[in-house]
Formats: C-alpha cells, sequence, structure tokens
C-alpha cells in the first residue's frame, strides 16, 4: 500500500529555532500533499496544501512566513516552522495523494511530528 | 464554509453489539464524504469513502443528502474495532477541491 514517511517523529527545541519537517512519499509519486496542525483532543486542522513545482495554498489564518512549505520533487515536501515559539508547539501531519488518477483520491497519512519548543 | 460534525467523543459498546457513529455535515455542494480511521500507536488511514459504495471491515455508511448526514455503521462490533473515527469532507470543486475537512473524531471502545 501507500505509504508515507516523516520525519522526524518528535522534536524539542529552543524558542527561536527553526524546525524543518519532512514528508516523504516512499512508493508511489504525489503531486498534492497536505499539512495539517492537531492540537490536544483536537482534530486536524488544514494548513496548507503543496503543489510540487508550485506555491503552496495556505489556509486562512495560517501564516505563510511563519510556516514555509517546498515541494521540490514528487516525493518530499517540507514544513519550515521559521523562529518557532512556545504557541508552535504542535501534532504536525502531512499526508500524500497519489498522482494521476480522476476525482479525489484518497490521501495517505504520515505519523505525525511532535513539535515542542521551550 | 464545510463543516463535519460529530456529536460523540466517546462511544462504547460491547462486542458483538451493533453501533454507529455519527457524522453530519455543512456543505453548500456536492461532497465527498470519508471515514478514517486511527488505531492504537498507528497513522491515520482510510477506512471507506462514500463514492465506492463499499463494505470494509464490516463497516458501511450511506451518504444521506437529505438529512446530510454519513454515519458509520457495523451490524456486529469487535474488540479489534477499538479506535479513534474521523469523519471527512472534500469538496467536489473549486478551491475545496481535494481539501480534507475533518470532524472531531469518535473514541469507538468495544468491550468484551
Amino acid at each position: 500500500g501507500a505509504v508515507v514517511s516523516q520525519h522526524p517523529s518528535w522534536v524539542i527545541c529552543k524558542s527561536g529555532t527553526s524546525v524543518k519537517i519532512e514528508c516523504r512519499s516512499l512508493d508511489f509519486q504525489a503531486t498534492t500533499m497536505f499539512w495539517y496542525r492537531q492540537f490536544p483532543k483536537q482534530s486536524l486542522m488544514l494548513m496548507a496544501t503543496s503543489n510540487e513545482g508550485s506555491k503552496a495554498t495556505y489556509e486562512q489564518g495560517v501564516e505563510k512566513d511563519k510556516f514555509l512549505i517546498n515541494h521540490a520533487s514528487l516525493t518530499l515536501s517540507t514544513l519550515t516552522v521559521t523562529s518557532a515559539h512556545p504557541e508552535d508547539s504542535s501534532f504536525y501531519i502531512c499526508s500524500a495523494r497519489e498522482a494521476g488518477g480522476t476525482g479525489n483520491q484518497p490521501q495517505h497519512f504520515g505519523d505525525g511530528t511532535r513539535l515542542s519548543i521551550l | 464554509a464545510q463543516r463535519v460534525t460529530q456529536p460523540e467523543k466517546l462511544l462504547s459498546v460491547f462486542k458483538g453489539a451493533p453501533v454507529e457513529l455519527k457524522c453530519n455535515y455543512s456543505y453548500s455542494g456536492s461532497p465527498e464524504l470519508f471515514w478514517y480511521v486511527q488505531y492504537s500507536r498507528q497513522r491515520l488511514q482510510l477506512l471507506l469513502r462514500h463514492i465506492s459504495r463499499e463494505s470494509i471491515k464490516g463497516f458501511t455508511a450511506d451518504l444521506n443528502k437529505g438529512e446530510t448526514s454519513f454515519h458509520l455503521k457495523k451490524p456486529f462490533a469487535q474488540e479489534e474495532d477499538s479506535a479513534m473515527y474521523y469523519c471527512a469532507l472534500s469538496g467536489a470543486g473549486g478551491t475545496s477541491y481535494g481539501k480534507l475537512t475533518f470532524g472531531q473524531g469518535t473514541i469507538l471502545t468495544v468491550h468484551p
């Protein structure tokens, strides 16, 4: 089956540090990847849609300068949390949708990254 | 705006009992509805989607446009069904195409 690898799974760092999270589709090509944020005991909230070779599309209220997204290849998207602060601490999850096909292809999810900013 | 509501945060049943996880949605067009499941210490995975009209692991879900619902049902729950279940909606076109809006999730516990 389609596998999405997300790295790192857990990161703890000091306030002001920039943190990069990688999302890879291991056995399929993904023209579109999605980045979600999940607060404790809450649902997944879509942050942005990452399209290979073009700029990401951010949801309302998400700071594009704070959360930099790069989707340079069909198998890799990265999310960089710039100058992270304690309020950025959260669980970040990526998903990838297979290239090709018609209609709404299912999204395949990574394991998530727990980010803790001290 | 699209919205998904799962009214029950927790649902407990005994093994062999029927189970229904409720999902209601709000969307102005024709949505696509999904159920995702997350077992303990595992990643989120697709359980079923309404356009497939199939039964997965004994679960079925019917899209009721009149009631704007997509409830997940299983006639005889098993202990291995214990998990977090998310109902999700995706717009069929426009800017919401392909984007998933998730409900709050329901934790299903099936007791032996």
